[in-house]
């Protein structure tokens, strides 16, 4: 079992470019989560999905958007990147037939805009 | 809109001493609370995962306990070890099935 994976690792955008972050989980979980991590704050939530084809608003979602065509799969996009971008990217995955819904995280994509 | 804070954001110890990190949150109405660990440029790691209905939860030297009425959890890792540094985070899942962060507690433990 890998867990969950991120795609890239590293990446440096320019201002106005596009890119897409890949999260994969092996665990047949339900429920996945994308995060983003700033110095001094707590990661906060962008958006989520609960099954395969479905997507939600977080707490942070302006500027970004996301799909679930597989239910392995969660994508991140960034459309036109802000140097408010910068950050680092976590992906989650919890399982929806547990009572506990643990959060399983991936390693994350640290992405500079400049 | 539910709050975690963490105090104190920094903590330096010596090897062996035990360690008390706090958490509070504003909305009690939670469906449970869960502690993290995160080494730098990593993920996280969970570490104990506390149900709104337990009062403590146990993992080897680390022991966590929660408050729902009072808003508050603490996570004692006890006989700390250089190995132990690391910045540990609190996470709170509400009835909406969404995790609210704080900002962590980075521990040193010196040798």
């Amino acid at each position: 079992n890998a867990g969950v994976t991120q795609t890239p690792k590293f990446r440096v955008l320019k201002t106005g470019q596009s890119m897409t972050l890949l999260c994969a989980q092996d665990m047949n979980h339900e429920y996945m989560y994308w995060y983003r991590q700033d110095p001094g704050m707590g990661l906060r939530l962008i958006h989520y999905s609960v099954g395969e084809g479905t997507t939600a608003k977080g707490e942070v979602p302006d500027g970004y958007n996301v799909s679930r065509l597989k239910k392995q799969n969660f994508l991140l996009g960034l459309e036109s990147a802000a140097p408010s971008q910068t950050s680092v990217y976590f992906c989650a995955s919890s399982q929806l037939q547990t009572d506990s819904y643990e959060q399983y995280f991936g390693p994350g994509t640290r992405l500079t805009v400049t | 809109k539910q709050e975690v804070t963490q105090i104190p954001a920094a903590l330096s110890v010596p090897e062996g001493e035990n360690l008390v990190l706090n958490c509070s949150f504003t909305d009690s109405a939670i469906y449970n609370l869960q502690w993290f660990r995160q080494d730098p440029g990593k993920g996280l790691t969970s570490l104990l995962l506390i149900q709104s209905s337990q009062r403590e939860q146990t993992s080897g030297r680390l022991n966590a306990s929660l408050d729902k009425s009072s808003g508050r959890s603490t996570l004692y890792i006890a006989a700390s070890q250089p190995g132990d540094s690391a910045t540990y985070l609190c996470a709170v899942r509400g009835n909406d099935y969404k995790l609210s962060f704080g900002a962590g507690t980075t521990v040193t433990v010196r040798a």
